[in-house]
């Protein structure tokens, strides 16, 4: 069966510090990745996706990037982290078929102060 | 514009009680609708998901309609129980996307009081 992880599961960072948010897929192969991000009262925001190793598209201009190094491994990076930044992040996983169902990952609580 | 909008924003009912959570889209052609259960600090789990040719799919107490004519989907929860206290999460898939793109709805706030 297939699972998703998500680390750390929180993380408390000062304004200006890097961040490094990791997901990891089992049990699937070449799957389509994506990271969102769910500030308080608000819907999930696709911030990136990724069809395979090294291809990464961006959603939205912001200070945050992505990599995806490894098939199943897909990694939100910033050199500087800012208020706005602060948030609820989640990974999650589809594969290509006729519903495209995303399954996601248990999310990282980013607080930074 | 947010092509999904859900309503109410959130929603405070007795155990025991039914209650019905609404959601409009405008996604158009679109390839499902989906709705999604997410507790609180975790990632959201599908609870059901529609194509455009249903108008109606249960999952134990919780049965989704769908009307493709006015682009309006609905959520019946029965005999609620506290577990059920999550935000409720609309979401719809437009034909054609390739990479599983996603339009979601803010969610409905479910608290369910014993």
């Amino acid at each position: 069966s297939q699972t998703i992880h998500q680390w750390p599961a929180t993380l408390v960072q000062p304004v200006g510090s890097p961040l490094s948010l990791e997901c990891t897929v089992e049990g699937t192969s070449n799957p389509n990745l994506y990271w969102y991000r769910q500030a308080a009262g608000r819907g999930l925001q696709l911030l990136f996706y990724s069809v395979g190793i090294g291809q990464i598209s961006s959603e939205v201009p912001q200070n945050l990037s992505a990599s995806r190094p490894q098939d199943r491994q897909f990694i939100l990076s910033s050199k500087k982290l800012l208020l706005s930044d602060s948030g609820f992040y989640l990974c999650a996983w589809s594969v290509e078929g006729a519903s495209y169902e995303q399954y996601f990952g248990p999310g990282t609580r980013l607080t930074v102060t | 514009k947010n092509q999904v909008e859900q309503s109410p924003q959130s929603l405070i009912i007795l155990e025991g009680k039914n209650c019905t959570l609404q959601c409009n889209y405008t996604v158009s052609p679109f390839s499902n609708l989906r709705w999604y259960k997410q507790d609180t600090g975790r990632g959201p789990v599908s609870l059901t998901i529609m194509t455009f040719s249903e108008n109606t799919k249960s999952n134990g107490r919780y049965t989704a309609t769908l009307d493709a004519d006015t682009k309006q989907s609905s959520l019946h929860i029965t005999a609620s129980q506290l577990s059920d206290s999550a935000s409720y999460i609309c979401v719809v898939s437009p034909r054609g996307s390739t990479l599983g793109r996603l339009y979601f709805g803010r969610g409905t706030q479910l608290t369910v009081w014993p």
